[in-house]
């Protein structure tokens, strides 16, 4: 039971338009949710966050909205950039017994073209 | 600030064998995590410690086990050593009380 999916495999974009990635949970109990970059043979680094009292989260070029209703996030990269190629993970949280775990998506990998 | 580091980069061992793998949480992070992805598979939650206790497990087996040190660096050792424990072992750490973690590097696993 995958209870975070990103159901896009890959997305390209050319340089200097919008990268959007979309992540879907199931789990009703998640309460806080993350995205992470990942170059291959290295750890995922954190990008943003949002916590579920709020629906927009901005830190520069990213931007993170949720609409709970939908049990729907998304990442919003604006402008992509070459250096953003890489694979992109949503992670969800929850309290109560799964407190400490982060529930990862399968990954998006983005190809930003020059 | 130095990030979250790991040892060894790789590691390689046999069936039946036990690995070693170890983490140094950033400065002031009282909480280590660990992670397995394994090839083709997502990063699956193996375990958390905090203040030297295990706080919480993934859906492992016994033989993948752990402990934090009182300098709040940790160990994760895996027995009996199958040829699916291959993967990246990735240890991540956060602050008490915050949800963001971490992540270091990774560590190589590779099981003959």
């Amino acid at each position: 039971d995958q209870q975070v999916k990103q159901n896009s495999p890959s997305l390209s974009v050319q340089e200097g338009r919008i990268s959007i990635l979309n992540c879907d949970y199931t789990n009703s109990m998640f309460d806080y949710f993350l995205w992470y970059k990942k170059y291959p043979a290295e750890g995922p680094t954190f990008l943003i966050s949002i916590s579920s009292i709020k629906d927009k989260n901005e830190d520069g070029r990213f931007t993170v909205f949720l609409n709970k209703s939908a049990k729907h996030l998304s990442l919003h990269i604006v402008p992509s950039q070459p250096g953003d190629s890489a694979v992109y993970f949503c992670a969800a949280s929850a309290g109560g017994t799964s407190y400490g775990k982060l529930t990862f998506g399968q990954g998006t990998i983005l190809t930003v073209h020059p | 600030e130095a990030g979250v580091t790991q040892s060894p980069t790789h590691l390689i061992k046999t069936r039946g064998q036990q690995a070693t793998l170890r983490c140094s949480p950033i400065s002031g992070h009282t909480s280590v995590y660990w992670y397995q992805q394994a090839l083709g598979l997502g990063l699956q939650f193996l375990l958390w410690y905090d203040e030297g206790e295990e706080r919480n497990r993934g859906n492992f087996p016994p033989r993948f086990s752990g402990r934090q040190f009182p300098n709040y660096s940790s160990e994760l050792n895996v027995n009996a050593l199958e040829l699916e424990d291959s993967a990246l072992y990735l240890c991540a750490s956060s602050s008490q009380g915050t949800d963001t973690q971490y992540f270091g590097p990774g560590t190589r696993l590779t099981v003959l």
